[in-house]
Order: structure tokens, then sequence, then C-alpha cells
């Protein structure tokens, strides 16, 4: 099974500047046939579902705010917020979807400073 | 405007079963592949099962293999996860959730709101 890893398990940033989530999986997510990694990621806030921001690793979900910008490649994925504001304050979620079980990272909450 | 209505949460005891039903609307349903992932109290997202959009095609999380099925129905538009043999650490909210496209390997684009599953005695 590939395992997902997320971190930091949480961090607290100002308002206006960078948050950075790092998610790496235990083994490679790219397809080398269409080039595309199976990862996304999910924003969660108290009390709600999830929400989904990006999949294909970089593929921003439409409604989703460009401060959110996924990257990377193979094994290693990275989300940016790249100016928090008060309503990104959740817990978010990488998941990979190139083998079952379909697993998810940990998860890390992002506060305000 | 996509929509999952899920049901059939309560309380179960051990060894007991519970079925759950996702009702869906908002686009064709037989086209997509439908997940189950569930999350306990104050735990992460934990993926259940999945099912192709003919239900020809269905994999669970090994803790769910041989205790859980996974149907739909496209008659109904509605989605099932028949749970039996439960346990205590099956207690979580599940969440009914749509894939992103035909494949069964696509992430999630839209979820339920939940219904909670408590298995106590």
């Amino acid at each position: 099974d590939i395992v997902v890893t997320q971190s930091p398990d949480s961090l607290a940033v100002s308002l206006g500047e960078r948050a950075t989530i790092n998610c790496k999986s235990s083994q490679s997510v790219l397809y080398t046939s269409n080039n595309k990694n199976f990862l996304a990621w999910y924003q969660q806030k108290p009390g709600q579902p999830p929400k989904l921001l990006i999949y294909w690793a970089s593929t921003r979900e439409s409604g989703v705010p460009d401060r959110f910008s996924g990257s990377g490649s193979g094994t290693d994925f990275t989300l940016t917020i790249s100016s928090l504001q008060a309503e990104d304050v959740a817990v978010y979620y990488c998941q990979q979807y190139y083998n079952i079980p379909f697993a998810f990272g940990g998860g890390t909450k992002v506060e305000i400073k | 405007e996509v929509q999952l209505l899920e049901s059939g949460g309560g309380l179960a005891q051990p060894g007991g079963s519970l079925r759950l039903s996702c009702a869906a609307s908002g686009f064709t349903f037989s086209t997509y592949a439908m997940n189950w992932v569930r999350q306990a109290p104050g735990k992460g997202l934990d993926w259940v099962s999945v099912i192709s959009g003919s239900g020809g095609y269905t994999d669970y999380a090994e803790y769910a293999k041989g205790r859980f099925t996974i149907s739909r129905d496209s008659s109904k538009n509605t989605l099932y996860l028949q749970m039996n043999s439960l346990r205590a650490e099956d207690t979580a909210v599940y969440y009914c959730a749509k894939g992103g496209g035909d494949s069964s390997y696509r992430n999630i684009d839209y979820w339920g709101q939940g219904t909670l599953v408590t298995v106590s005695s």
C-alpha cells in the first residue's frame, strides 16, 4: 500500500503571509503514460465536509482562489497558500488515487499567528 | 448543482449491521465512480470503498473487505454501503463522495455532509 505523509502537523501563519504544506508518498504516483500525478488536495473547515482544492497535483478546481497552488511530481508534493486569509483556517489533506487503497495524509492544521 | 445526501447512520451494537444510503442529484449518476470515506471523531480522513459508474468494479480498504459491501442503483440515483460485523473502531462519520470522472481512479470532487455511525453496546 502507498503511505502518504504530510508535514508539518500544524502551522501558524500571519495574515497575508505564505503557508506551505508538504505531502510525501511512499512510492511514485506519477502515471508515466499520461504524465499525470494522481494526487489531490482538500480543505476541511470545522463541522464541514472536505472540499476539493487541487487535483492532478497542480490543477486548481473551478472556483478555488488562485492563492492556492499545488506543485511537485513523483513522490514529493506541496500545497502553497500564497497570502493567507482568515477564511483559510482549516485542516488540509492530500490524497493519492494512483493505487487502492486511496490513502490520505494525516492532515495539516493551518491557523492564524 | 451536485447534491449528495447520506442517511442510515445511527447506533449499532458490536457485531451488528447498518446500511447507509446516499441520494445523488445534479449530475448523471451512472457516469461517475462513487466512494465512501469515513472520519472517526477528531481524526483524519480514511478511504473506505469505491464503485465504478456501471457498478461492475468495486474495491475496498483492507479492513472493509468481507464486512462492507458497496453498491449502487442508477434507477434511484442512490449509492449504498452495507456494513456487517461492525466493530467499535468503525465509529465515524461516513461521507458519500463523487469521483471526478468516469474512471474509478480519480480524485473526489464533491462530498456529502456525512452520516454518523456509532458502534457501542
